[in-house]
């Protein structure tokens, strides 16, 4: 069974930067799957922060690109989140999640989630 | 970023059917996906590729599409399946990849 597990950060200061590890269990982070961050803003819908393969090439949400940076752990079968320069904006559940893209594209397994609160 | 839209609540009586819609230019191009997220909890996946049920999804839970609308169908709605449901799909209508999630539809079974 695979499991992903957020940690990081409940609290991170404005300006400062968002850093978060999604750690994956049951699935080797080579395999063929993508790896992908999705946030939910209190009350709000989900939206897509970034994805990337196990080679280390992301792609990120047009919004996000300019303070956003992903990498992966081969090592510590994980892969991590920074996210620059944040503002109360950013204040969301953050989800790991892995992708299935073959000749469709869908979340199969999620992360619990973890809070960060963007304040001083 | 193109978008996908959805109704933001939808009731239905216990045992009857329900249909939550998903519209969005990228659906003419890319397949659907549809997720579950109960409150305080993670979305799960309930639909992929616009209508295969992932193991351990209900068979009440069914989904299609045609052009740009997909849409998600309970059959014999339970207590249980009171919750948000999100589309989701990709899309490269800007010359660029992207993801986009419907803003969500609050299911309510009464």
């Amino acid at each position: 069974q695979v499991q992903l597990q957020e940690s990081g950060p409940g609290l991170v200061q404005p300006s400062g930067t968002l850093s978060l590890t999604c750690a994956v269990f049951g699935d080797p982070i080579s395999s063929h799957h993508w790896w992908s961050w999705v946030r939910q803003s209190p009350g709000k819908g989900l939206e897509w922060i970034g994805e990337i393969y196990h080679s280390g090439v992301p792609t990120y949400n047009p919004s996000l690109k300019n303070r956003l940076t992903m990498s992966v752990d081969k090592s510590k079968n994980q892969f991590s989140l920074n996210l620059t320069s944040v503002t109360a904006a950013d204040t969301a559940i953050y989800y790991c999640a892995r992708i299935v893209w073959t000749a469709h594209y869908y979340f199969d397994y999620w992360g619990q989630g973890t809070l960060v609160t963007v304040s001083s | 970023s193109s978008e996908l839209t959805q109704d933001p609540a939808v009731s239905v009586v216990l045992g009857q059917t329900v249909t939550i819609t998903c519209q969005g230019d990228s659906l003419r191009s890319y397949s659907a996906s549809w997720y579950q997220q109960k409150p305080g909890q993670a979305p799960v996946l309930v639909i992929y590729a616009n209508n295969n049920r992932p193991s351990g999804i209900p068979d009440r839970f069914s989904g299609s599409s045609s052009g740009n609308t997909a849409s998600l169908t309970i059959t014999g709605a339970q207590a249980d399946d009171e919750a948000d449901y999100f589309c989701n799909s990709r899309d490269t209508s800007n010359n660029h990849l992207d993801v986009v999630f419907g803003g969500g539809t609050k299911l309510t079974v009464l």
